[in-house]
């Protein structure tokens, strides 16, 4: 059972840089999300996608954009990376019915030089 | 807005000891309510959650009451094992026809069990 895939797990960037985060899901959820952590600050939503089609701001959302791709995919894009983007971040997946688990991804530890 | 607040760590505790940790919370509406843990190097996953006023969540030991009335919905655990080493996240989401299904974070509280 696969879950919430993201790529890459790991990666280093220099200031400036673009990069694409990739995540899919295999669950057949409706709504995705974008997430970063980091130390003293939780979760923070970055941008989410309610359903196929559609994507909107979260509470962070200056510098990265996203795509929702297909009804699996929702990538996360970085176009010019800054120091302050050095995080951890979650891809997950819901379904949308009162209570539904949020089921999250590994995560992807990035750090920007 | 909606917001979540818990009780600050580290908490570090003896094995069997009694566990709780506080979480507050700020919604406009009937949220459901949940509680996520985050073993070392891992994503998230659900422990237990309660979706109305006066529902009791429950799971590996773990249980925690949907109290209105105060807006809380603390976590206890009455003998915590080494393996409970983790963090734990209180969240809320408001799930409705209109909502957006956005689950809504604590900052989390790290649990250290030593044995």
């Amino acid at each position: 059972n696969a879950g919430v895939t993201q790529t890459p797990k790991f990666q280093v960037l220099k200031t400036g840089q673009s990069m694409t985060l990739q995540c899919a899901q295999d669950m057949n959820h409706n709504s995705m999300y974008w997430y970063r952590q980091d130390p003293g600050m939780g979760l923070r939503l970055i941008y989410y996608s309610a359903s196929e089609g559609t994507t909107d701001k979260g509470e962070v959302p200056n510098g990265y954009n996203v795509s929702r791709l297909n009804k699996r995919e929702f990538s996360l894009r970085l176009e010019s990376a800054a120091p302050s983007q050095t995080s951890v971040y979650f891809c997950a997946s819901r379904t949308r019915v009162v209570g539904g688990e949020l089921f999250f991804g590994e995560g992807s530890r990035l750090t920007v030089l | 807005g909606n917001s979540v607040t818990q009780m600050e760590g580290p908490v570090t505790l003896s094995e069997e000891a009694f566990l709780t940790i506080n979480c507050t919370y700020t919604a406009t509406g009937y949220p459901s309510l949940f509680w996520y843990v985050q073993y070392p190097g891992e994503g998230l996953q659900l422990l237990l959650k309660a979706t109305k006023a006066d529902d009791k969540g429950s799971n590996k030991g773990f249980e925690a009451t949907y109290r209105k009335e105060t807006t809380s919905f603390h976590l206890e655990k009455g003998s915590v094992q080494v393996s409970d080493s983790a963090v734990y996240f209180c969240a809320l989401s408001e799930d409705s026809g209109g909502s957006n299904y956005k689950l809504t974070f604590g900052k989390g509280t790290l649990l250290t069990v030593n044995p």
